[in-house]
Protein backbone atom coordinates (compact mmCIF):
# COMPACT_ATOMS: atom_id res chain seq x y z
CA UNK A 1 0.00 0.00 0.00
CA UNK A 2 0.92 3.60 0.12
CA UNK A 3 3.21 5.24 3.01
CA UNK A 4 5.22 8.08 3.46
CA UNK A 5 8.94 7.59 4.23
CA UNK A 6 12.12 9.36 5.11
CA UNK A 7 15.17 9.44 3.29
CA UNK A 8 17.46 9.57 6.84
CA UNK A 9 16.94 8.24 9.75
CA UNK A 10 19.43 10.13 11.52
CA UNK A 11 20.79 13.69 11.27
CA UNK A 12 23.68 15.16 13.17
CA UNK A 13 24.20 19.00 13.84
CA UNK A 14 25.82 21.56 15.45
CA UNK A 15 24.09 24.32 17.55
CA UNK A 16 23.30 27.62 15.30
CA UNK A 17 23.21 25.49 12.40
CA UNK A 18 20.04 24.90 10.02
CA UNK A 19 18.22 21.78 10.07
CA UNK A 20 16.66 20.09 7.25
CA UNK A 21 15.02 16.84 7.54
CA UNK A 22 13.56 15.49 4.23
CA UNK A 23 10.33 13.42 3.60
CA UNK A 24 9.11 11.43 0.69
CA UNK A 25 5.22 10.60 0.16
CA UNK A 26 3.49 8.19 -2.54
CA UNK A 27 0.19 9.11 -2.17
CA UNK A 28 -0.53 11.63 -4.82
CA UNK A 29 -3.86 12.46 -3.58
CA UNK A 30 -2.50 13.50 0.13
CA UNK A 31 -4.54 16.72 0.48
CA UNK A 32 -2.56 17.87 4.44
CA UNK A 33 0.45 17.24 5.81
CA UNK A 34 2.19 17.84 9.25
CA UNK A 35 4.91 17.55 10.73
CA UNK A 36 5.27 16.17 14.98
CA UNK A 37 8.32 16.40 17.15
CA UNK A 38 8.34 13.88 19.47
CA UNK A 39 10.76 13.79 22.55
CA UNK A 40 11.90 10.27 24.90
CA UNK A 41 8.95 10.05 26.92
CA UNK A 42 6.10 11.86 25.67
CA UNK A 43 3.47 12.44 22.86
CA UNK A 44 3.86 13.47 19.18
CA UNK A 45 4.30 17.28 19.59
CA UNK A 46 2.45 19.39 16.44
CA UNK A 47 5.35 22.02 14.68
CA UNK A 48 3.60 22.88 11.36
CA UNK A 49 0.67 22.04 9.00
CA UNK A 50 0.44 22.55 5.52
CA UNK A 51 -2.22 22.22 2.72
CA UNK A 52 -1.82 20.94 -0.66
CA UNK A 53 -3.04 24.17 -2.04
CA UNK A 54 0.23 25.66 -0.70
CA UNK A 55 3.96 25.14 -1.36
CA UNK A 56 5.53 26.48 1.59
CA UNK A 57 4.47 27.64 5.19
CA UNK A 58 6.40 29.15 7.72
CA UNK A 59 6.41 29.44 11.65
CA UNK A 60 8.19 30.51 13.92
CA UNK A 61 12.09 29.25 13.41
CA UNK A 62 10.44 26.26 11.00
CA UNK A 63 9.40 26.12 7.61
CA UNK A 64 7.69 23.39 5.74
CA UNK A 65 8.01 23.16 2.06
CA UNK A 66 6.00 20.79 -0.18
CA UNK A 67 6.91 19.74 -3.89
CA UNK A 68 3.82 18.32 -5.25
CA UNK A 69 5.40 17.52 -8.16
CA UNK A 70 8.02 15.06 -6.43
CA UNK A 71 5.92 14.04 -3.70
CA UNK A 72 8.46 15.73 -1.31
CA UNK A 73 8.11 17.46 1.67
CA UNK A 74 10.71 19.19 3.98
CA UNK A 75 10.86 20.38 7.40
CA UNK A 76 13.77 23.23 7.96
CA UNK A 77 14.63 24.43 11.42
CA UNK A 78 16.86 27.70 12.05
CA UNK A 79 19.56 28.13 14.30
CA UNK A 80 19.02 24.66 15.68
CA UNK A 81 19.64 24.53 19.48
CA UNK A 82 20.05 21.56 21.49
CA UNK A 83 16.27 21.44 22.51
CA UNK A 84 15.34 20.42 18.99
CA UNK A 85 17.32 17.43 19.55
CA UNK A 86 14.18 14.35 19.04
CA UNK A 87 12.68 12.36 16.63
CA UNK A 88 10.50 14.16 13.81
CA UNK A 89 7.47 12.81 11.94
CA UNK A 90 5.71 13.68 8.68
CA UNK A 91 2.39 12.63 8.45
CA UNK A 92 -0.16 12.64 5.69
CA UNK A 93 -3.94 12.74 4.67
CA UNK A 94 -5.16 11.39 1.72
CA UNK A 95 -8.58 13.37 2.16
CA UNK A 96 -11.85 12.03 0.60
CA UNK A 97 -12.63 9.19 2.76
CA UNK A 98 -9.70 8.76 4.47
CA UNK A 99 -10.61 12.66 6.14
CA UNK A 100 -8.85 12.84 9.52
CA UNK A 101 -6.78 9.58 8.94
CA UNK A 102 -3.03 10.24 9.26
CA UNK A 103 -0.06 7.78 8.19
CA UNK A 104 3.13 8.50 9.80
CA UNK A 105 6.48 8.06 7.92
CA UNK A 106 9.05 6.22 10.34
CA UNK A 107 10.47 9.33 11.63
CA UNK A 108 14.18 11.09 11.70
CA UNK A 109 16.25 11.45 14.62
CA UNK A 110 17.72 14.81 15.11
CA UNK A 111 20.49 15.15 17.25
CA UNK A 112 22.05 19.38 17.72
CA UNK A 113 25.76 19.19 19.96
CA UNK A 114 26.26 21.77 21.79
CA UNK B 1 -5.10 24.69 28.89
CA UNK B 2 -5.18 20.77 29.58
CA UNK B 3 -3.89 18.57 26.71
CA UNK B 4 -5.09 14.98 26.00
CA UNK B 5 -5.12 12.99 29.33
CA UNK B 6 -3.87 9.45 29.16
CA UNK B 7 -3.88 7.43 32.03
CA UNK B 8 -2.38 5.04 33.66
CA UNK B 9 1.69 6.15 32.30
CA UNK B 10 2.46 3.05 32.78
CA UNK B 11 1.17 -0.57 33.01
CA UNK B 12 2.65 -3.83 33.67
CA UNK B 13 0.44 -6.93 33.40
CA UNK B 14 0.81 -10.68 32.81
CA UNK B 15 -0.27 -12.44 29.87
CA UNK B 16 -3.85 -13.28 29.89
CA UNK B 17 -5.54 -10.30 31.92
CA UNK B 18 -7.49 -7.66 31.20
CA UNK B 19 -6.05 -3.86 30.41
CA UNK B 20 -7.89 -1.02 29.83
CA UNK B 21 -6.07 2.22 28.94
CA UNK B 22 -7.92 5.71 29.17
CA UNK B 23 -8.48 8.90 27.23
CA UNK B 24 -9.87 12.11 28.05
CA UNK B 25 -9.90 14.21 24.82
CA UNK B 26 -9.32 18.08 24.33
CA UNK B 27 -12.33 20.05 25.47
CA UNK B 28 -13.98 20.58 22.23
CA UNK B 29 -12.24 18.32 20.14
CA UNK B 30 -15.06 15.94 18.34
CA UNK B 31 -12.22 13.38 17.16
CA UNK B 32 -10.24 10.77 18.91
CA UNK B 33 -7.93 8.43 17.91
CA UNK B 34 -5.87 5.65 19.07
CA UNK B 35 -2.72 5.04 18.04
CA UNK B 36 0.34 2.16 18.92
CA UNK B 37 3.98 2.67 18.98
CA UNK B 38 6.69 0.12 18.49
CA UNK B 39 10.10 0.73 17.16
CA UNK B 40 9.09 -2.88 14.86
CA UNK B 41 6.23 -0.89 13.16
CA UNK B 42 5.93 2.94 14.09
CA UNK B 43 3.12 4.59 14.68
CA UNK B 44 0.40 2.80 13.68
CA UNK B 45 -3.12 4.18 13.85
CA UNK B 46 -5.88 1.80 15.60
CA UNK B 47 -9.24 3.39 15.27
CA UNK B 48 -10.64 6.74 15.60
CA UNK B 49 -13.29 8.33 16.36
CA UNK B 50 -15.65 10.81 15.20
CA UNK B 51 -18.77 13.27 17.27
CA UNK B 52 -18.07 9.39 19.38
CA UNK B 53 -19.32 7.28 16.45
CA UNK B 54 -16.28 4.39 15.26
CA UNK B 55 -15.24 5.57 12.02
CA UNK B 56 -12.86 3.40 10.78
CA UNK B 57 -10.89 0.27 13.03
CA UNK B 58 -9.45 -1.48 10.29
CA UNK B 59 -6.66 -0.86 12.51
CA UNK B 60 -7.53 -2.77 15.39
CA UNK B 61 -5.28 -5.82 15.12
CA UNK B 62 -7.81 -8.15 16.24
CA UNK B 63 -10.23 -8.94 18.37
CA UNK B 64 -8.98 -9.22 21.75
CA UNK B 65 -9.12 -5.21 20.82
CA UNK B 66 -12.17 -3.36 21.52
CA UNK B 67 -12.26 0.74 21.92
CA UNK B 68 -15.53 2.94 23.27
CA UNK B 69 -16.63 6.36 23.68
CA UNK B 70 -19.05 6.66 25.72
CA UNK B 71 -18.91 10.65 25.67
CA UNK B 72 -17.52 13.41 23.74
CA UNK B 73 -14.83 13.54 27.10
CA UNK B 74 -13.94 9.95 27.89
CA UNK B 75 -12.74 6.80 25.27
CA UNK B 76 -11.64 3.78 26.54
CA UNK B 77 -9.30 0.71 24.74
CA UNK B 78 -8.91 -2.42 26.50
CA UNK B 79 -7.14 -5.37 25.60
CA UNK B 80 -8.76 -8.96 26.60
CA UNK B 81 -6.70 -11.02 26.85
CA UNK B 82 -3.29 -9.34 26.34
CA UNK B 83 -0.58 -10.98 25.22
CA UNK B 84 3.11 -10.04 25.32
CA UNK B 85 3.56 -9.10 21.61
CA UNK B 86 0.69 -6.21 22.73
CA UNK B 87 3.31 -4.39 24.65
CA UNK B 88 4.03 -0.97 23.33
CA UNK B 89 3.13 2.38 23.86
CA UNK B 90 -0.34 3.58 22.99
CA UNK B 91 -1.08 7.02 22.29
CA UNK B 92 -4.46 9.06 22.41
CA UNK B 93 -4.66 12.03 20.67
CA UNK B 94 -7.78 14.36 19.55
CA UNK B 95 -8.73 17.28 16.92
CA UNK B 96 -11.32 19.62 15.89
CA UNK B 97 -12.92 17.18 12.95
CA UNK B 98 -14.20 20.39 10.77
CA UNK B 99 -14.73 20.90 7.01
CA UNK B 100 -10.68 21.46 6.89
CA UNK B 101 -7.95 18.69 8.15
CA UNK B 102 -6.46 20.08 11.81
CA UNK B 103 -4.19 18.85 13.71
CA UNK B 104 -4.33 16.35 16.05
CA UNK B 105 -2.85 16.69 19.33
CA UNK B 106 -1.69 13.88 21.62
CA UNK B 107 -1.41 12.59 24.98
CA UNK B 108 1.72 11.62 26.75
CA UNK B 109 0.86 7.60 25.97
CA UNK B 110 0.61 4.76 28.42
CA UNK B 111 3.73 2.40 28.01
CA UNK B 112 2.26 -0.91 28.13
CA UNK B 113 4.31 -4.42 29.49
CA UNK B 114 2.53 -7.24 29.42
CA UNK B 115 4.98 -10.24 30.87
Amino acid sequence: GESVGLHLPTLSVQEGDNSIINCAYSNSASDYFIWYKQESGKGPQFIIDIRSNMDKRQGQRVTVLLNKTVKHLSLQIAATQPGDSAVYFCAENAGGTSYGKLTFGQGTILTVHP
Amino acid sequence: DAGVIQSPRHEVTEMGQEVTLRCKPISGHNSLFWYRQTMMRGLELLIYFNNNVPIDDSGMPEDRFSAKMPNASFSTLKIQPSEPRDSAVYFCASSFGGQLNQPQHFGDGTRLSIL
